[in-house]
């Protein structure tokens, strides 16, 4: 099955700076979701993008599926950004979303 | 808030013992999801049904079975339970199973399980 890989494990910010999670993908994709997991276990829908380019406030994601890789990029990071960032994709396979590893973000007052 | 319901929220029990999850999918979805998240595997795919048919399969363990019914709420049954089986258990939903933003999932708030 396909493989997920994201970058970095961890990541530690203050309030006000931007960063870049990185998620690659081992084979064509028909679905590249990232969610957001807030300190109370929900995952948060943030973007549906098997390709291209989308923007929603401060976060953007582009995902070049021919290269099989994503982006997200998250801007003039809040306190309320910290949680785990992940990056799911589905292959050929119905239904079985595969989540990476996910990336811890700490945003700092 | 996803529009996907699951109860109960936690679940505390001991082992040997049997429960029972239910999720209520988003208004429109046809297909339901299960994922179990543990501290040492992540986020794993249980099993998928679409309209009531089974159409997928993860790594669910035989102790643990699953359906949807006629109204498209789902049930996931967790038998002879094990300290290992102590989890967050996630049910999604999608309008459909492929392509063309159709097969996004919404998740639901989870429901957490303590087997004592």
């Amino acid at each position: 099955g396909i493989q997920v890989e994201q970058s970095p494990p961890d990541l530690i910010l203050q309030e006000g700076a931007n960063s870049t999670l990185r998620c690659n993908f081992s084979d064509s994709v028909n679905n590249l979701q990232w969610f957001h997991q807030n300190p109370w276990g929900q995952l948060i829908n943030l973007f549906y993008i098997p390709s291209g380019t989308k923007q929603n406030g401060r976060l953007s994601a582009t995902t070049v599926a021919t290269e099989r890789y994503s982006l997200l990029y998250i801007s003039s990071s809040q306190t309320t950004d910290s949680g785990v960032y992940f990056c799911a994709a589905l292959g050929t396979s119905y239904g079985k979303l595969t989540f990476g590893q996910g990336t811890i973000l700490t945003v700092h007052p | 808030d996803s529009g996907v319901t699951q109860t109960p929220k936690h679940l505390i029990t001991a082992t040997g013992q049997r429960v029972t999850l239910r999720c209520s999918p988003r208004s429109g979805d046809l297909s339901v999801y299960w994922y179990q998240q543990s501290l040492d595997q992540g986020l794993q795919f249980l099993i998928q049904y679409y309209n009531g048919e089974e159409r997928a399969k993860g790594n669910i363990l035989e102790r643990f079975s699953a359906q949807q019914f006629p109204d498209l709420h789902s049930e996931l049954n967790l038998s002879s339970l094990e300290l290992g089986d102590s989890a967050l258990y996630f049910c999604a939903s999608s309008v459909g199973v492929w392509g063309n933003g159709v097969d996004e999932q919404f998740f639901g708030p989870g429901t957490r399980l303590t087997v004592l």
